[in-house]
């Protein structure tokens, strides 16, 4: 099956700096990659998303790069504040089933003022 | 717009207890999950339901049980509670199959502790 590795598992940055999270997949196969934020005490909320046939997507200050080659893909938040402070999950998903979306093992982002 | 929502929040059982999770959504979706979240290991899916009387095993159903008698609730089920089924316990649904660019609506999360 598929196994999603997701690098750091903590992260903390200054506010204003930009933030990476990366993850790597096994299955050449998958062709859809979420992004979810975590908040303390809250369930998961998507962020952003892409699929295998785009190579990068922007959504104002969150970018995400795919790597379908080397199999990895990359969140990238710029100008991070305070409200990005959470914990993060990437997901990979051959699609057409509910159990092929496997998720990385999470980051946890923390902003300093 | 309540969304998902998970009873209980907090649940302390003894070993060997049963108990169930209740989950409810309001937004007509029909598929809904059950995913499990610990330490390190991101979120594991247990079971989900592609519409009102299916359900099928995910990756770590084992010690559970499901139900989804009315499209808009999924139960998880505990027959016997062991110390191993500690976690984090979070519902979703969406309106297309996960993965298929069907975005997740997850619950708050319900916290179980098994002694």
């Amino acid at each position: 099956g598929e196994n999603v590795e997701q690098h750091p598992s903590t992260l903390s940055v200054q506010e204003g700096d930009s933030a990476v999270i990366k993850c790597t997949y096994s299955d050449s196969a998958s062709n859809y990659f979420p992004w979810y934020k975590q908040e303390l005490g809250k369930g998961p909320q998507l962020i952003i998303d892409i699929r295998s046939n785009v190579g990068e997507k922007k959504d104002q200050r969150i970018a995400v790069t795919l790597n379908k080659t080397a199999k990895h893909f990359s969140l990238h938040i710029t100008e991070t504040q305070p409200e990005d402070s959470a914990v993060y999950f990437c997901a990979a998903s051959k699609g057409g089933s509910a159990r092929q979306l496997t998720f990385g093992s999470g980051t946890q982002l923390t902003v300093l003022p | 717009n309540a969304g998902v929502t998970q009873t209980p929040k907090f649940r302390v059982l003894k070993t060997g207890q049963s108990m169930t999770l209740l989950c409810a959504q309001d937004m007509n979706h029909e598929y809904m999950y059950w995913y499990r979240q610990d330490p390190g290991m991101g979120l594991r899916l247990i079971h989900y339901s592609v519409g009102e009387g299916t359900t099928a095993k995910g990756e770590v159903p084992d010690g559970y049980n499901v139900s989804r008698l009315k499209k808009q609730n999924f139960l998880l089920g505990l027959e016997s509670a062991a110390p191993s089924q500690t976690s984090v316990y979070f519902c979703a649904s969406s309106n297309r199959l996960a993965g298929v660019t069907g975005e997740l609506f997850f619950g708050e999360g319900s916290r179980l502790t098994v002694l």
